[in-house]
């Protein structure tokens, strides 16, 4: 069975760019979460995705937004990028928001902006 | 406000027994997950406690109280591997989302 996958792996943008992340959950997982890991610091949880609808997202400005398609794969666009954005993004996947305890993440895209 | 607190670093030695502490603050709880995340990767899951009680994994075991606030996670017979970060993660009240703490390094030492 196929993990999380997330591309690209790197990415490096200038400040005022967009940018867009890309996730795909493991097959048979209906939600999809978005969490942003600055050096060295814990997960932030961006946005969570079910079903196709946006059901909560984090203290992030509304320059951070997504989708999630009906093949239940995800994206993440962050606009005006400031170099604060500069971090790890991480895309998470679970059977369904009722196995959310449960997530399996994948390897992230680094962001650097500069 | 939510906020869960955990030590930042713990160091112990290989064969060692090590309890990571977790103390949460959140307007509503439905469970206390653990994952493990090693450097540079992705955070994997470890366990998982909905009630009261101790809950074994193999070396690992986790421990949730929901009257006083806290859990821990605890490892036993570590090796060289479990070098890690660990970060506690309290499903809240709305329960599609997972609040992490910041998360507590730890170094097992030969």
């Amino acid at each position: 069975e196929a993990g999380v996958t997330q591309s690209p792996t790197h990415l490096i943008k200038t400040r005022g760019q967009q940018v867009t992340l890309r996730c795909s959950p493991i097959s048979g997982h209906t939600s999809v979460y978005w969490y942003q890991q600055a050096l060295g610091l814990g997960l932030q949880f961006l946005l969570w995705y079910d079903e196709g609808e946006e059901r909560n997202r984090g203290n992030f400005p509304p320059r951070f937004s997504g989708r999630q398609f009906p093949n239940y794969s995800s994206e993440l666009n962050v606009n005006a990028l400031e170099l604060e954005d500069s971090a790890l993004y991480l895309c998470a996947s679970s059977k369904r928001w009722g196995s959310s305890y449960e997530q399996y993440f994948g390897p992230g895209t680094r962001l650097t902006v500069t | 406000g939510q906020s869960l607190e955990q030590p930042s670093e713990v160091t112990a030695v290989e064969g060692a027994i090590v309890q990571i502490n977790c103390t949460y603050q959140t307007s509503g709880f439905y469970g206390l997950s653990w994952y493990q995340q090693h450097d540079g990767g992705a955070p994997t899951f470890l366990s998982y406690n909905a009630l009261d009680g101790l809950e074994e994994t193999g070396r690992f075991s986790s421990f949730l109280s929901r009257s006083d606030s806290y859990g821990y996670l605890l490892l036993q017979e570590l090796q060289m591997k479990d070098s890690a970060s660990y970060f506690c993660a309290v499903r809240d009240s709305n329960k599609g989302k997972l609040i992490f703490g910041q998360g507590t390094e730890l170094s097992v030492k030969p």
